[in-house]
């Protein structure tokens, strides 16, 4: 099984830098995303690692620590619209019968404040 | 086309009534997922198909019944539901790595949910 967790919410200013830890224990790992959903709207995909390092992808990157079962989003210049539920989700080892099991963490409430 | 389109966007039906939920990709993605997200929770895996194959059940009652009709289409079939029910339903799609031991980046599209109402 997987348990991953989050921070419930963070508050943070307008053009700041913001840290979105995820730390998670499971039984399979095969790699692990970051989406972002917004009060409403589907989950829009942010970010993927499946090997230890930072990935950077504009304002966004992530970072992953697989022997610490830890990852983290950054998130720079921070703007009003940022102002959403961050989810950190992990993916099992290989289905025996086919497509990916993606489990999410508890998901952190970001809130952007002036 | 990265879209992923659920039907209905809004859904109110009794505790005897029957729908069914709909979701269309054309991504050519041959894994596609339902989840269910309750208010301020993530959202939770029920089905996973691939290859229109039912893979993945997470122990979902049987008043939900999946089904994978073809590659661009998956369905959500409601009968007897109960008021716990109600929450937002996700459907999403992502490639398939088949048999492979090393996974890409397969990452989900969600579609923009149906929010169903079990009264």
């Amino acid at each position: 099984g997987q348990n991953i967790d989050q921070p419930t919410e963070m508050t943070a200013t307008e053009g700041a830098i913001v840290q979105i830890n995820c730390t998670y224990q499971t039984s399979g790992f095969n790699g692990l995303f970051w989406y972002q959903q917004h009060a409403g709207e589907a989950p829009t995909f942010l970010s993927y690692n499946v090997l230890d390092g930072l990935e950077e992808k504009g304002r966004f990157s992530s970072f992953l620590s697989r022997s610490k079962g830890y990852s983290y989003l950054l998130l720079k210049e921070l703007q009003m619209k940022d102002s959403a539920s961050y989810l950190c989700a992990v993916r099992d080892r290989k289905v025996t019968g086919g497509g990916n099991k993606l489990t999410f963490g508890t998901g952190t409430q970001l809130k952007v404040e002036l | 086309d990265t879209e992923v389109t659920q039907t209905p966007k809004h859904l109110v039906m009794g505790m005897t009534n029957k729908k069914s939920l709909k979701c269309e990709q054309h991504m050519g993605h041959r894994a596609m997922y339902w989840y269910k997200q309750k208010a301020k929770k993530p959202p939770e895996l029920m089905f996973v198909y691939s290859y229109e194959k039912l893979s993945i059940n997470e122990s979902v009652p049987s008043r939900f019944s999946p089904e994978c009709p073809n590659s661009s289409l998956l369905n959500l079939h409601l009968h007897a539901l109960q008021p716990e029910d109600s929450a937002l339903y996700l459907c999403a799609s992502s490639q398939d790595t088949g048999t492979a031991t090393y996974f890409p980046n397969t990452e989900a599209f969600f579609g923009q949910g149906t929010r169903l109402t079990v009264v």
